[in-house]
């Protein structure tokens, strides 16, 4: 059971560009995590949210937890190539956290 | 600090073999431990969790197990590989008071011939 779903699935865009990343899900979770994973390596956090309408920036990122906590988004400004990636989002329930679909990022110089 | 060990990295095993995966975390005490397996560019799949030694849950049937002989050691493994358990797997630890953050191993990629 796929309990988050992300959009968009790939990503690819000029240097420069800002973009969106959704992550949607119908269930309402204590907290949320991004992550983001280059090839053959384990996912790195990101940021974790907590409260409904939460948003953290982290440099040209911005993290922002749906009211419902439900969904989150990210936004990246001024892309780069360093942002290139597998970008998951996460939600917890009890012991548990269930991740999202994933979004490729490919950012070209 | 706390860490996360995972090993080996790469594994290429025939059909029929045996597996384990081993996988430690130093400088915490009695985390939450995880068993993940990721298909290629996607998201992951929960395998197993512990929550304490000898406890287990599995999230889905497979042809593997888990196991959690010491409180910060997890092994991931199988009698008799199967061609479609190929996959990146991936273990992590999250803190056991409500820390809401997992951390993840480099990952093991694991290739069935």
């Amino acid at each position: 059971t796929q309990l988050l779903e992300q959009s968009p699935q790939f990503l690819s865009i000029q240097e420069g560009e800002n973009l969106t990343v959704y992550c949607n899900s119908s269930s309402v979770f204590s907290s949320l995590q991004w992550y983001r994973q280059e090839p053959g390596e384990g996912p790195v956090l990101l940021v974790t949210v907590v409260t409904g309408g939460e948003v953290k920036k982290l440099k040209r990122l911005t993290f922002q937890f749906g009211d419902a906590r439900k969904d989150s988004s990210l936004h990246i400004t001024a892309a780069q190539p360093g942002d290139t990636g597998l970008y998951l989002c996460a939600g917890a329930l009890g012991n548990q956290f269930y991740f999202g679909t994933g979004t490729s990022l490919t950012v070209i110089p | 600090s706390q860490t996360i060990h995972q090993w080996p990295a790469t594994l290429v095993q025939p059909v029929g073999s045996p597996l384990s995966l081993e996988c430690t975390v130093e400088g915490t005490s009695n985390p939450n431990l995880y068993w993940y397996r990721q298909a290629a560019g996607r998201g992951l799949q929960l395998l197993f969790y512990s929550v304490g030694i000898g406890q287990i849950s599995s999230e889905v049937p497979q042809n593997l197990s888990a196991s959690r002989p010491q409180d910060r050691q997890f092994i991931l493994s199988s009698k008799k590989l199967l061609l479609s358990d190929s996959g990146f797997y991936l273990c992590a630890w999250s803190g056991d008071r409500g820390q809401a953050e997992a951390f993840f191993g480099q990952g093991t990629r694991l290739t069935v011939v």
